[in-house]
């Protein structure tokens, strides 16, 4: 069982592209989220999916998007990074099937935006 | 709003004990988590409290107060593999499955 993959591991951008990290878990998790990671700033929460189908606005979502076509994948978007964009992203799931189930998460993608 | 407060950093030696405390403010607190995140690496699940008391799983114990919005992770007979960030979460009532975490204690061991 692989449990939570992400790719790229890591990515180099320049400013104005646009770039979709992957996510993909095998566990039939029905929650899925993702989060930056900075320096001082610990992890921040961008967009959730409590199930396929839909998702969610968290913490820090403006400049990402999500998508939650089946249960296995959660890619996240950035339509025109910035370097302010510049962090590690993980993400992580859940079962969701009671409040006491955990989060996992995946091994993170290093993104750097030029 | 949200908050959870933990210490930046706490140095301490091979063998010894040590307590990383956590304190928080939510409105309807429904669980905390501490999770340990060695350096480069994925965050990994250590515990969790819902209700007030100690849950111990070897080493590592874990404490909640939910009257002070107070937990503290307890580190036993410490390693050097055990320096790491420690990262105190908390999940509220309507909000499913969503943590909010703390910036993270650093951890370090010294022989």
């Amino acid at each position: 069982i692989a449990g939570i993959t992400q790719a790229p591991t890591s990515q180099i951008l320049a400013a104005g592209r646009r770039m979709t990290l992957r996510c993909t878990q095998d566990m039939r998790h029905n929650a899925m989220y993702w989060y930056r990671q900075d320096l001082g700033l610990g992890l921040r929460l961008i967009h959730y999916s409590n199930t396929a189908g839909t998702t969610g606005k968290g913490e820090v979502p403006d400049g990402y998007s999500v998508s939650r076509a089946n249960t296995d994948d959660f890619p996240l978007t950035l339509a025109s990074a910035v370097p302010s964009q510049t962090s590690v992203y993980f993400c992580a799931s859940r079962e969701g099937q009671s409040d006491t189930d955990t989060q996992y998460f995946g091994p993170g993608t290093r993104l750097t935006v030029l | 709003g949200q908050n959870i407060d933990q210490p930046t950093e706490m140095t301490a030696t091979e063998g010894a004990i040590v307590q990383i405390n956590c304190t928080y403010q939510t409105s309807g607190f429904n669980g905390l988590f501490w999770y340990q995140q060695h350096a480069g690496e994925a965050p990994t699940f250590l515990s969790y409290n819902v209700l007030d008391g100690l849950e111990e799983k070897g080493r590592f114990s874990s404490f909640l107060s939910r009257s002070k919005g107070y937990s503290y992770l307890l580190l036993k007979e410490l390693q050097m593999k055990d320096s790491a960030s420690y990262l105190c979460a908390v999940r509220s009532e309507n909000q499913g499955g969503k943590l909010i975490f703390g910036q993270g204690t650093e951890l370090s061991v010294k022989p």
